[in-house]
């Protein structure tokens, strides 16, 4: 099984910071690489999907790059919707989801 | 507008079964390859299962922890999914999302294992 190391667990940052969180594979995934964002009581929302790609309706802030085992969530300037928990999920072989990182008000 | 709603959940004693339902509407479901996924109250989340459409013979995939006591399922004609679960164990307790593509999701119902 792919295991997804997602880091850090925990980011304080302000509104305007820039913020990238991470997720490193235990094997390559071939960008097949999803990215999250779950508030409190709701379900995970799509952000990003296959490493870079902007679901529809995500505002451009939110960019994903990497390949092969690391991969690289930005969040460009942080507005205040954008607290709140992100998971990456790697689709490659079977389905593995990382821990999350939970974005907070410093 | 794609929408995904799930039923079913509740307090069930280890042992005993529950089946869950999610019914789904604004997207043509007789193509769609579904899943549910399931979130811990610890917040991990993990993918259950999955059943793909008629044209792959409604192929169905288990994670392991699962295998031999869910069975997914689905009715085109309702634009349902479904997910029966026999055995409960109590480390089933978890949020259970119905999920299209892993693009879409319901929000979720409960499902607690507990004497």
């Amino acid at each position: 099984d792919i295991q997804m190391t997602q880091s850090p667990s925990l980011l304080s940052a302000s509104v305007g910071d820039r913020v990238t969180i991470n997720c490193k594979a235990s094997q390559n995934i071939n960008k097949y690489l999803n990215w999250y964002q779950q508030k409190l009581g709701e379900a995970p929302k799509l952000l990003i999907y296959n490493t870079n790609n902007l679901q529809t309706g995500i505002p451009s802030r939110f960019s994903g790059s990497g390949s092969g085992t690391d991969y690289t969530l930005t969040i460009s300037s942080l507005q205040p919707e954008d607290f709140g928990t992100y998971f990456c999920f790697q689709h490659n072989s079977w389905y593995t989801f990382g821990a999350g990182t939970k974005l907070e008000l410093k | 507008e794609v929408q995904l709603v799930e039923t079913g959940g509740s307090l069930v004693q280890p042992g005993k079964s529950l089946k869950l339902t999610c019914a789904t509407s604004g997207f043509t479901f007789s193509n769609a390859w579904m899943h549910w996924v399931r979130q811990s109250p610890e917040k991990q989340l993990e993918w259950v299962a999955q059943i793909k459409a008629k044209s792959n013979n409604y192929a169905t995939y288990y994670a392991e922890s699962v295998k031999g006591r869910f069975t997914i399922s689905r009715d085109d004609s309702k634009s349902s999914v479904y997910l029966q679960m026999n055995s409960l164990k109590e480390e089933d307790t978890a949020i259970y999302y119905c999920t299209w593509r892993v693009d879409f999701w319901g929000p979720g119902t409960m499902v607690t294992v507990s004497s």
